[in-house]
């Protein structure tokens, strides 16, 4: 069966960076993409960006172009979202779902990592 | 960026009503449109793919419909275990978009 089973929790201090990893089984991990994607404490869903394991093609929102860096490692079917120059307002729980575009979309999700940001 | 505005912001309904949520882009999608369920604390769960279909294992009380700009959610037949908040996606373009999310209680 398809899972994709995400890094723990972080707690991380302003300025700091944060590595979320995404492991993925039940399926070819070269054959979706990857969306990430996270939601504020009480707020909706918001898109940080895609990543094709094929290719390595990534694609990021404009608000978060520079501080936000997608990559996986196929060897291990795991997809990495690091984040960096935190602020308070990334505090969040990051999720990262398989994704296939113009066809089924985002289909299956990992379980959320929760990232807090505080001094 | 598409915009993607969904209404009503939360509705009460109860067990075996039918139950419709509204989603509007800014601009056409190309039936390029997703439904997902979360309930607190969880994963979001996708339901519905290209504005109708619906996905593996997912009741079909679930439905979904819509073209251009303006598509919907309903729900027939409400179970108890609908509760949850209810997200439209637009994924025709980058960057991915939301709406902001339709709350179901159960009255």
């Amino acid at each position: 069966q398809v899972q994709l089973v995400q890094s723990g929790t972080e707690v991380k201090k302003p300025g700091a960076s944060v590595k979320v990893s995404c492991k993925a089984s039940g399926y070819t991990f070269t054959n979706y993409g990857v969306n990430w994607v996270r939601q504020a404490p009480g707020q909706g869903l918001e898109w940080m960006g895609w990543i094709s394991p094929y290719t390595g093609n990534t694609n990021y929102p404009q608000k978060l172009q520079g501080r936000v860096t997608l990559t996986t490692d196929t060897s291990t079917a795991t997809a990495y979202m690091e984040l960096g120059t935190l602020r308070s307002d990334d505090t969040a729980v990051y999720y990262c779902a398989r994704d296939r575009p113009a066809t089924v979309g985002s289909d299956y999700w990992g379980q959320g990592t929760l990232v807090t940001v505080s001094s | 960026d598409i915009q993607m505005t969904q209404s009503p912001s939360s509705l009460s309904a109860s067990v075996g009503d039918r139950v419709t949520i509204t989603c509007r882009a800014s601009q056409v999608i190309n039936n390029y449109l997703a439904w997902f369920q979360q309930k607190p604390g969880k994963a979001p769960k996708s339901l519905i793919y290209t504005a109708s279909s619906l996905q593996s294992g997912v009741p079909s009380r679930f439905s979904g419909s819509g073209s251009g700009t303006d598509f919907t959610l309903t729900i027939s037949n409400l179970q108890p275990e609908d509760f949850g908040t209810y997200y439209c996606q637009q994924y025709n373009s980058y960057p991915l978009t939301f709406g902001g999310g339709t709350k179901v209680e159960i009255k």
